[in-house]
C-alpha cells in the first residue's frame, strides 16, 4: 500500500469550475507539500503546510492532521491550472503522491 | 527572481558510463536535494544534503550514486556505472531550512537516457 494516497488520479473539470484534490497519508509526518508539475515537466511548489489552511491567489490547502488528510482546491479553475498536482509528505524524507492529472477546458 | 538551475538539459549515455549531473541551488539556500521521476511515474526522493554532508538518503541511494558539493555553488549527483533503469528525469531543488518548515525549490530538471 502507498503511503501517500492521491485521488482522483485524473479530473477533467469546464473552466470556472470548484476543484479539489485529495491526499491522506498512513505514517506520522512533519509537514505537507503540495507541488506541481507544469505539461513541460517542471516542479513548483504550491503549500507547505504543517496545519490548518493556507490561501495563495486562487489555491486554498488544508490539512488535518488527526485526520491524515489534506485537500487542495482550485476556486475559479482557468485552462492554465491544467498540470499534474502533486502531494508529497515530509518523515525524514520526502514521499510523493502519484499525483492528479487536471485538465481544465474553455 | 534566483532560481535553480540545472545542467545538462539531457543527457545520453552508453550503458556503464559514468555520468556527472550538475545543479546550481539558489546562493543562500542551505538544503539541498536530488529526485528523479522515470517516465510516467512518480517523484522519487534520492537524497538530501546539509551542511557539507548527505543528512538522508533512499534506498535507491545506492553506492552507485554519489553527491558532492565541490565549489561554493555547485551540487552535483553522479552515478558511477548507469544502468537502463537509471533513465529518468532528474530533478535538483533547494531550501533554505529544513521541509518540515520551508518550501523547496526546483531545478529544470536533466532527461538522462541510458542506451
Amino acid at each position: 500500500k502507498n503511503e501517500v494516497e492521491q485521488s482522483p488520479q485524473n479530473l477533467t473539470a469546464q473552466e470556472g469550475e470548484f476543484i479539489t484534490i485529495n491526499c491522506s497519508y498512513s505514517v506520522g509526518i512533519s509537514a505537507l507539500h503540495w507541488l506541481q508539475q507544469h505539461p513541460g515537466g517542471g516542479i513548483v511548489s504550491l503549500f507547505m503546510l504543517s496545519s490548518g489552511k493556507k490561501k495563495h491567489g486562487r489555491l486554498i490547502a488544508t490539512i488535518n492532521i488527526q485526520e491524515k488528510h489534506s485537500s487542495l482546491h482550485i476556486t475559479a479553475s482557468h485552462p492554465r491550472d491544467s498540470a499534474v498536482y502533486i502531494c508529497a509528505v515530509i518523515v525524514n524524507d520526502m514521499r510523493f503522491g502519484a499525483g492528479t492529472r487536471l485538465t481544465v477546458k474553455p | 527572481e534566483p532560481e535553480v538551475t540545472q545542467t545538462p538539459s539531457h543527457q545520453v549515455t552508453q550503458m556503464g558510463q559514468e555520468v556527472i549531473l550538475r545543479c546550481v541551488p539558489i546562493s543562500n539556500h542551505l538544503y539541498f536535494y536530488w529526485y528523479r521521476q522515470i517516465l510516467g511515474q512518480k517523484v522519487e526522493f534520492l537524497v538530501s544534503f546539509y551542511n557539507n554532508e548527505i543528512s538522508e538518503k533512499s534506498e535507491i541511494f545506492d553506492d552507485q550514486f554519489s553527491v558532492e558539493r565541490p565549489d561554493g555553488s555547485n551540487f552535483t549527483l553522479k552515478i558511477r556505472s548507469t544502468k537502463l533503469e537509471d533513465s529518468a528525469m532528474y530533478f535538483c531543488a533547494s531550501s533554505p531550512g529544513t521541509l518540515s518548515y520551508n518550501e523547496q525549490f526546483f531545478g529544470p530538471g536533466t532527461r538522462l537516457t541510458v542506451l
